[in-house]
């Protein structure tokens, strides 16, 4: 049962230009959402999150947007550099409490130059 | 100011060793959190811990598998009797406590367990 879905295994995008991830749910209980970004042989490092309260949230080139109703988000990242080539998770939470973290699968982002 | 540090980062097992992986969380973290991830698949929740208490261990297998948290000392995740199928990334992450609000979790490097 996957709760948190990234259907796309991998996405390549020019350097420079807008690299968009996206990421489904189906529990209706998760209001908090967050994206990691990973390197090979190195632990997951957290990018940003959205409550549920909220519909966007900015942080310097990433953007994460969620949309309730149809229990999707995105992370957008722009402009697009090369070190940004890596594999980004998305997970999500029950915000009350410290509560364990559901993983969606990952996308692998290449950034050519 | 040190992050979530675990040991071994590499441990090779033989078929029916022990396996022991030390988490040690970011200093003022009161919670860790322990998940695997299987080759080519996203991480997988298996148990929270706070000292001394196990708060949910529901993705942990019910046979061969314990965690522990203790008051002074690292956490540790116990795998005895290891078979190939436990071969994994297993990552600790933790997280401060803030007034019962969840916080974003902050994770260690891993440790890579392959067992032979």
């Amino acid at each position: 049962d996957q709760q948190v879905k990234q259907n796309s295994p991998s996405l390549s995008v020019q350097e420079g230009r807008i690299s968009i991830l996206n990421c489904d749910y189906t529990n209706s209980m998760f209001d908090y959402f967050l994206w990691y970004k990973k390197y090979p042989a190195e632990g997951p490092t957290f990018l940003i999150s959205i409550s549920s309260i909220k519909d966007k949230n900015e942080d310097g080139r990433f953007t994460v947007f969620l949309n309730k109703s149809a229990k999707h988000l995105s992370l957008h990242i722009v402009p697009s550099q090369p070190g940004d080539s890596a594999v980004y998770f998305c997970a999500a939470s029950v915000r009350q409490g410290a509560q364990k973290l559901v993983f969606g699968q990952g996308t692998r982002l290449t950034i050519n130059p | 100011n040190a992050g979530v540090m675990q040991n071994p980062r590499h441990l090779v097992r033989r078929r029916g060793q022990e396996a022991r992986l030390r988490c040690s969380p970011m200093k003022g973290h009161s919670h860790v959190y322990w998940y695997r991830q299987l080759p080519e698949e996203g991480l997988k929740f298996m148990v929270y811990l706070q000292k001394e208490n196990i708060i949910d261990e529901s993705g942990m297998p019910k046979e061969r598998f314990s965690a522990e948290f203790p008051k002074e000392g690292p956490s540790i995740l116990r795998i005895q009797q290891v078979v190939r199928g436990d071969s994994a990334a297993y990552f600790c992450a933790s997280s401060p406590e803030l007034a019962g609000i969840t916080y974003e979790q902050f994770f260690g490097p891993g440790t890579r367990l392959t067992v032979l």
